[in-house]
């Protein structure tokens, strides 16, 4: 069965450092990867998708994941973190009947 | 504003109670989501609809039904609550060909005294 392990319920970073938030995955096939976000008081969005046509992927808002079957992850990268970045975010793997099993979510603090 | 509708945005209600939440999908989406979103859980899929039939299902309680009408829209029936019902539930939906794509709404907060 898919899987997603995220590493780090809390990760705090200064504002314009480096943001980097932990996924490894568990997956018998090649598995369809995934990052949402969720801001306060809303609905999870789609920041970008690994679908095995690339091992880099871009996303919205600076943000960039790539994909290491080496390693079996799937870390979610920005350089220069933004206030506006605060937020809980979710990696998640498509599972065979084509649903997201979601991990359970890395929430981000950006000091001032 | 992702284009799913969700309502109510908050209920309290008492336990043994039933309760029905209601989702509209994205204009054109064929597929709708439930997700239970708590502290304890995490994010736990219930259950999925397509075109008006179930496609999959998660870890839906025997005593959550859901289905999807004919105009696309959706309804999530919680009844015999409990306190441990309580959490945000979120509906989210799909394009075809999108699969792993979802747009969610802003959820219903439950919560069961």
């Amino acid at each position: 069965a898919q899987s997603v392990t995220q590493l780090g319920s809390h990760v705090s970073v200064s504002e314009g450092a480096l943001v980097l938030l932990r996924c490894n995955y568990s997956s018998s096939v090649p598995p369809y990867l995934f990052w949402y976000v969720q801001y306060p008081n809303q609905g999870l969005q789609l920041l970008l998708k690994y679908t095995s046509a690339a091992t880099l992927v871009k996303g919205i808002n600076g943000f960039e994941a790539e994909f290491k079957k080496s390693e079996t992850s799937f870390h979610l990268t920005k350089p220069s973190a933004h206030m506006s970045d605060a937020a809980e975010y979710f990696c998640a793997v498509m599972d065979s009947s084509y649903k997201l099993i979601f991990g359970s979510g890395t929430r981000l603090l950006v000091r001032p | 504003d992702s284009g799913v509708t969700q309502t109510p945005k908050h209920l309290i209600t008492a336990t043994g109670q039933r309760v029905t939440l209601r989702c509209s999908p994205r204009s054109g989406d064929l597929s709708v989501y439930w997700y239970q979103q708590s502290l304890d859980q995490g994010l736990q899929f219930l259950i999925q609809y397509y075109n008006g039939e179930e496609r999959a299902k998660g870890n839906i309680l025997e005593r959550f039904s859901a289905q999807q009408f004919p105009d696309l829209h959706s309804e999530l029936n919680l009844s015999s609550l409990e306190l441990g019902d309580s959490a945000l539930y979120f509906c989210a939906s799909s394009t075809s060909g999108r699969a792993g794509e979802l747009f969610f709404g802003e959820g219903s907060r439950l919560t069961v005294l």
